[in-house]
């Protein structure tokens, strides 16, 4: 098993759908994260989890929804998205009491398509 | 204005040829980390410098962390296709509650 798993790869969902996206670790690291990544955008940081409380929410808005049952899976519910949301979505797991200067390690993300 | 700015943003080369990327702020920085991306995957950490003026070497690539901790650059040597991808680098920042902040990125395209 590959460190971060994310899943699905791609997806392509319309304006009224729900769907979501998920995440797994297998590094038995403390803490857990959702990034996105948009073309000419540096990456921006959504959620953080550590020790599954979420610490961090970055002004994301209602549409996006994380969960975190435990500290190896990580979710992000999507519902009525709008097309500017579609973009790269990356996890990313860490380890550390000051995970936020930790190296990450990443999912390979989803590539998600609004219409 | 980004906290973090990459240059150039893209870069395209033959193979064999030399290049360097830059990583500049306005702001110290306690530690700066470098991360490649290829294609379809996501960011994987090539290195974090700590020291300022510290020099990291990884096979081909050099990394150097500026004596102020404000900037940062990555110079690789004879550049191979599989150095192609998109080279990131990232700090903790204050101005961000000491979340990493990454820049933009320079995408580095290496031709055969």
């Amino acid at each position: 098993e590959t460190g971060v798993t994310q899943t699905p790869r791609h997806l392509v969902m319309g304006m009224t759908n729900k769907k979501s996206l998920k995440c797994e670790q297998h590094l038995g690291h403390n803490a857990m994260y959702w990034y996105k990544q948009s073309a000419k955008k540096p990456l921006e940081l959504m959620f953080v989890y550590s020790l599954e409380e979420r610490v961090e929410n970055n002004s994301v808005p209602s549409r996006f929804s994380p969960e975190c049952p435990n500290s190896s899976h990580l979710f992000l519910h999507l519902h009525t998205l709008q097309p500017e949301d579609s973009a790269l979505y990356l996890c990313a797991s860490s380890q550390g009491d000051r995970f936020y200067n930790s190296p990450l390690h990443f999912g390979n993300g989803t590539r998600l398509t609004v219409t | 204005t980004q906290l973090l700015e990459q240059s150039p943003q893209f870069l395209s080369i033959q193979e064999g040829e030399n290049l360097t990327v830059y990583c500049n702020s306005s702001s110290v920085f306690s530690s700066l980390q470098w991360y490649r991306q290829e294609p379809g995957e996501g960011p994987v950490l090539l290195v974090t410098v700590v020291t300022g003026g510290e020099v990291k070497k990884l096979k081909r690539l050099t990394f150097q962390f500026g004596d102020a901790r404000k900037d940062s650059s990555l110079h690789i040597t004879a550049a191979q296709p599989g150095d192609t991808g998109l080279y990131l680098c990232a700090g903790p920042h204050k101005a961000a509650g000491n979340k990493l902040t990454f820049g933009g990125g320079t995408r580095v395209l290496v031709k055969p």
